[in-house]
Formats: C-alpha cells, structure tokens, sequence
C-alpha cells in the first residue's frame, strides 16, 4: 500500500488567496483526520470523519476553514481566504475502525506570505 | 480537562546511552496510549500502543514503555540509543470512550544524539 498521500507537499500563496489541501487515505480505512502542526501549538486536531461523516470539527479555527469528504478515497481541507497565521504543516492521518492507530501523511507545507 | 504532559521539552544523549522520555496524563479511566515518532520532515509514526494486559509494551525499533496506573504515566525507554534515534517524540492518548477517536498529544520531546 501507498500509505496515505497528501498533495501538495508544499504549498506557498499570497494572503488572502485560496488555498486546498488533499489527502488520499489507506484503502479500507474508514476514519480520516486533519491535523496542523506548529511550533507554538504543537499537533492541533482540526476535524475528523468517520465513514466520510464531519464527526467532531470543534477544532477548525474558523469559519475560514472548511474541510469535506465526499468519499471514502478523498478529503480536501480549503482555506479561504488564507492568513500568515495559517502557515504551518498540515497533516492528514487515516486509521481502521478495528486497530485504533493512526497512519500519517507526509504532510503540506503551507506557508502565507 | 483531558491532558497529555511530557515534561521534558528537549534531551540529549549520547549515542549507546539508554534513554527514559515521560508522559503523563490526566483521565480518570484508562485510556489508550500511545507513541509516535516524527524525524525531521515527515510525517508521525507509531512506535508502540498500550490498550489493556502486560503493562509492558515493546514497540519498534527497539522501543518499550510501561503503563503505570498509580502514576498515571507512560514512559517511553530503549537501553541503547542509536545516532537515528534522533527525532521528535510524542505521547498521546484516547479516553476509550466508544467511538470517540480523538487523541489527546502532548507537546513533544526533542531528542538530539552526540556521537
């Protein structure tokens, strides 16, 4: 298997502009997550999805931020408009409802200038 | 509130030294625990996980925790640590709560290995 594939890997815009981030998970796997990673905040859950259902998006900043699942072999996680405070890593994770362990993603590099 | 401690934000050892990293954490039940391992660059991944039984874990790359109740602690151990080893570590819990998979992370510890 692939592992979980993220596009692309990195990411630079100008404020104000749209920004999208894709997240490819396992095959078979039936919960998707949506993490971003900075050095202040660390590892932050934004949103994760459980059979391609939003299951707990309390940790989306904003309403700027939006992200979807439209089925089980694809996620998008959207910005607009996008911030310099919005630069950061943004992981996608994927994990099978019986094993509990979450496999990661490469990750996207945005940065906003 | 829920809450994942790794008091330690940096170590440094030198190569074929053992290594402790701690995790604490703050639940009432026992949840599960976990560790993952990022090197520079990439993406997290899993070093061991501790559900239930042996309080023992053995993990990759010659990685072992152990569960400890009365401390409410997973400490992350190898005796002897080698130059790729160094990364960045993080403990991370899920309360076990039905469906509920959102895990609770610590901030990290950032190894460094001397030669």
């Amino acid at each position: 298997d692939a592992g979980v594939i993220q596009s692309p890997r990195h990411e630079v815009t100008e404020m104000g502009q749209e920004v999208t981030l894709r997240c490819k998970p396992i095959s078979g796997h039936d919960y998707l997550f949506w993490y971003r990673q900075t050095m202040m905040r660390g590892l932050e859950l934004l949103i994760y999805f459980n059979n391609n259902v939003p299951i707990d998006d309390s940790g989306m900043p904003e309403d700027r931020f939006s992200a979807k699942m439209p089925n089980a072999s694809f996620s998008t996680l959207k910005i607009q408009p996008s911030e310099p405070r919005d630069s950061a890593v943004y992981f996608c994770a994927s994990s099978h409802d019986s094993i509990h362990e979450q496999f990661f993603g490469p990750g996207t590099r945005l940065t906003v200038l | 509130a829920q809450s994942v401690t790794q008091p330690d934000i940096h170590i440094t050892v030198s190569e074929g030294a053992s290594l402790e990293l701690r995790c604490n954490y703050s639940y009432g039940a026992t949840p599960y625990l976990f560790w993952y391992v990022q090197s520079p660059g990439q993406g997290l991944q899993l070093l061991l996980k501790y559900f239930s039984g042996d309080t023992l874990v053995q993990g990759i790359k010659g990685f072992e925790a152990e569960f400890k109740r009365s401390q409410s602690s997973f400490n992350l151990r190898k005796p002897s640590v080698h130059w790729s080893d160094a990364a960045e570590y993080f403990c991370a819990v899920e309360p076990n709560a039905g469906n509920n998979r959102k895990l609770i992370w610590g901030l990290g510890t950032s190894l460094a290995v001397n030669p």
